[in-house]
């Protein structure tokens, strides 16, 4: 079972507008979560990240905003440019009790096109 | 830029024939990790290390092995490569793995099997 969903492989957004990226999760355990930027031919890249006690982390541009409740986060790119244009992952991470629970699990990824 | 390097960064091998990736870092990180992508399946974990000599399997370590003899070298290897390990290989390090720690990763490695 996927413990970290993103649900639409792909997003096309016009210059200029917000561009919305959504994750859910399954286990209540994770305490951070993380996104990461890829382009093609590149590793990945950390964007941003958030605690599980917060609801809201900003950075510029780049906004994340998690309901624990709703065991859903997303995040915001205001305003989108076209280099954002990159496939972007959600990540979580548990509570390190040791063993394999501080890894990061991935989701699939969110392919942005931000047109011009 | 963490100071990550994969080699080689393409490779075209077939099938039963052994391999061996390799992550090199200069950070003095102490975890290292090898992952997997794929189209519909994201980054996937395949081994990890917690120190020289230490590691453990992740999430689809079938087929594959790991050394870390040094800080610095993480090397995973394909003992007979087989046509599924066809994928882009990623090497990421981090200085901890708790909280808001992130992972670096490396450049790539594109393999494929004939």
């Amino acid at each position: 079972d996927q413990q970290v969903k993103q649900n639409s492989p792909s997003l096309s957004v016009q210059e200029g507008r917000i561009s919305i990226l959504n994750c859910d999760y399954t286990n209540s355990m994770f305490d951070y979560f993380l996104w990461y930027k890829k382009y093609p031919a590149e590793g990945p890249t950390f964007l941003i990240s958030i605690s599980s006690i917060k609801d809201k982390n900003e950075d510029g541009r780049f906004t994340v905003f998690l309901n624990k409740s709703a065991k859903h986060l997303s995040l915001h790119i205001v305003p989108s440019q076209p280099g954002d244009s990159a496939v972007y992952f959600c990540a979580a991470r548990g509570l390190n009790y040791g063993g394999s629970q501080g890894n990061l699990i991935f989701g699939k990824g969110t392919k942005l096109s931000v047109k011009p | 830029d963490a100071g990550i390097t994969q080699s080689p960064r393409h490779k075209v091998t077939e099938t039963g024939t052994p391999v061996t990736l390799r992550c090199h870092q200069t950070e003095n990180h102490r975890y290292m990790y090898w992952y997997r992508q794929d189209p519909g399946h994201g980054l996937r974990l395949i081994h990890y290390s917690y120190g020289v000599k230490d590691t453990d399997k992740g999430e689809v370590s079938d087929g594959y092995s790991v050394s870390r003899s040094k800080t610095e070298d993480f090397l995973l290897t394909l003992e007979s490569a087989t046509s599924s390990q066809t994928s882009v290989y990623f090497c990421a390090i981090s200085e901890k793995r708790e909280g808001p720690y992130e992972q670096y990763f490396g450049p790539g490695t594109r393999l494929t099997v004939t």
